[in-house]
């Protein structure tokens, strides 16, 4: 157990409507990643936040937004859903400024398996 | 960019043999962190070994070791005594050391390792 936790761990939903992923990072961890899995790109990283600030954008698309939350847990909002967005979604994160340990490494949750149909 | 290939999309090791999975990569950066992931049929993503790029001794992790040839630009993982939980697909990935650059893991595109009897 990395100690990240995502919920929900499925959704299916249709074509057009808008979805919420959630993360809470490890406890004592500042920074959170999302990444999307599928099969026809692989795993892509999609944006990290660090202590409620936006700190990095990858390959994520004007319809998906994020934000991280005073308690450091974030939320990954699809909307105007595609059949293409079908993908796992993975949170990962990382920085434990108090607790010590490689700031480097990345603890990914289990995913949430989106379903567009 | 910096660029991970796997070029082995499928490997399979006896179970006690030992297995090496190939990784390369493409950087201008000098200093970098390297990790393999393993992702079972669970899909979760689990850490198995990271390696510091100013460090020139070879990473270990119990059975998990790595060849880390920081010239040459390659991070191969050798699995020895091969078990039938080591059964999954193994992810290289980078990620920058660069002070104020974003810390994303890139990823290759994955081994799939089979462990038969």
């Amino acid at each position: 157990d990395s100690g990240v936790t995502q919920t929900p761990k499925h959704l299916i939903t249709a074509t057009g409507q808008r979805v919420t992923l959630r993360c809470s990072p490890r406890s004592g961890d500042l920074s959170v990643y999302w990444y999307q899995q599928s099969l026809d790109q692989g795993l892509q990283f999609l944006i990290q936040y660090y202590n409620g600030e936006e700190r990095a954008k990858g390959n994520i698309l004007e319809r998906f937004s994020a934000q991280q939350f005073p308690d450091l847990h974030s939320e990954l909002n699809l909307s105007s859903l595609e059949l293409g967005d079908s993908a796992l979604y993975f949170c990962a994160s990382s920085v434990r400024p108090l607790a010590g340990g490689p700031r480097d490494t990345q603890y990914f949750g289990p995913g949430t398996r989106l379903t567009v149909l | 960019a910096q660029t991970v290939t796997q070029s082995q999309p499928e490997m399979s090791v006896q179970e006690a043999e030992t297995v090496t999975l190939s990784c390369t990569y493409d950087t201008s950066e000098s200093d970098y962190y390297l990790f393999w992931y393993k992702q079972p049929p669970s899909r979760q993503m689990i850490l198995v070994i990271r390696q510091e790029a100013y460090k020139q001794q070879n990473a270990t992790e119990n059975r998990f070791s790595v060849n880390f040839q920081k010239a040459a630009k390659s991070f191969s993982l050798k699995i020895s005594d091969s078990q039938l939980g080591d059964a999954a697909m193994y992810f290289c990935a980078y990620r920058s050391a660069l002070t104020g650059t974003a810390s994303k893991l890139t990823f290759g595109t994955g081994t799939r390792l089979q462990v038969t009897l």
